[in-house]
């Protein structure tokens, strides 16, 4: 079993509209979650981390954290074209290793 | 320089043969992954060095994967007897401490291994 689980897609929304992406993990001793963005050709940056239970949000984006349900998930508020990339969920373990889901990719449709 | 460097862009080279990667991080990042990303793939987690040290290798995939960081600055991933399922593209992050989580990855290493 994957350490870090995440839908493929493709996902497409409209502009403006929320996207919605989810993962689960499998290690319950995972500390922390991380969420990146990688456009096509380009190396991943980092949109958002979370370690505590709930919502933590940052301009248009909110991560969620169930910790009881490994579960994991990224909202867009009012998705921008250039939102358009693949988005990869990411556990940190307690030896510090940070395991990489396979990424899903989202296109935001002008 | 201000992020990660990684040398070669981009690498061809024939099965058998023995190739090495070079990661530079960000100065003053005492630690440095390396993972390895295969097209529509998430990266996958090879080693991480804290200092000097790897911390963690248990993801090097065989003893074919060695990787070195002798000061604790730069990194070289080496690989001998490549082979065409070796192809994929490197990428080595580094973070100010093994703690945060916030990685910088560099633009990676593209193997192609005929």
């Amino acid at each position: 079993q994957k350490e870090v689980e995440q839908n493929s897609g493709p996902l497409s929304v409209p502009e403006g509209a929320i996207a919605s992406l989810n993962c689960t993990y499998s290690d319950r001793g995972s500390q922390s979650f991380f969420w990146y963005r990688q456009y096509s050709g380009k190396s991943p940056e980092l949109i958002m981390f979370i370690y505590s239970n709930g919502d933590k949000e940052d301009g248009r984006f909110t991560a969620q954290l169930n910790k009881a349900s490994q579960y994991v998930s990224l909202l867009i508020r009012d998705s921008q074209p250039s939102d358009s990339a693949t988005y990869l969920c990411a556990a940190k373990t307690g030896a510090n290793n940070l395991f990489f889901g396979t990424g899903t990719r989202l296109t935001v449709i002008p | 320089g201000a992020g990660v460097s990684q040398t070669p862009s981009n690498k061809v080279t024939e099965k058998g043969k023995y190739v090495e990667l070079r990661c530079d991080p960000i100065s003053g990042h005492t630690a440095l992954y390396w993972y390895r990303q295969s097209l529509g793939q998430g990266p996958e987690f090879l080693i991480y060095f804290q200092g000097t040290g790897a911390a963690d290798d248990s993801g090097l995939p065989n003893d074919r994967f060695f990787a070195v960081r002798p000061e604790g600055s730069v990194s070289t991933l080496k690989i001998q007897r490549t082979e065409r399922g070796d192809s994929a593209v490197y990428l080595c992050a580094s973070s100010l401490a093994a703690l945060g989580g916030e990685l910088f990855f560099g633009e990676g290493s593209r193997l192609t291994v005929l």
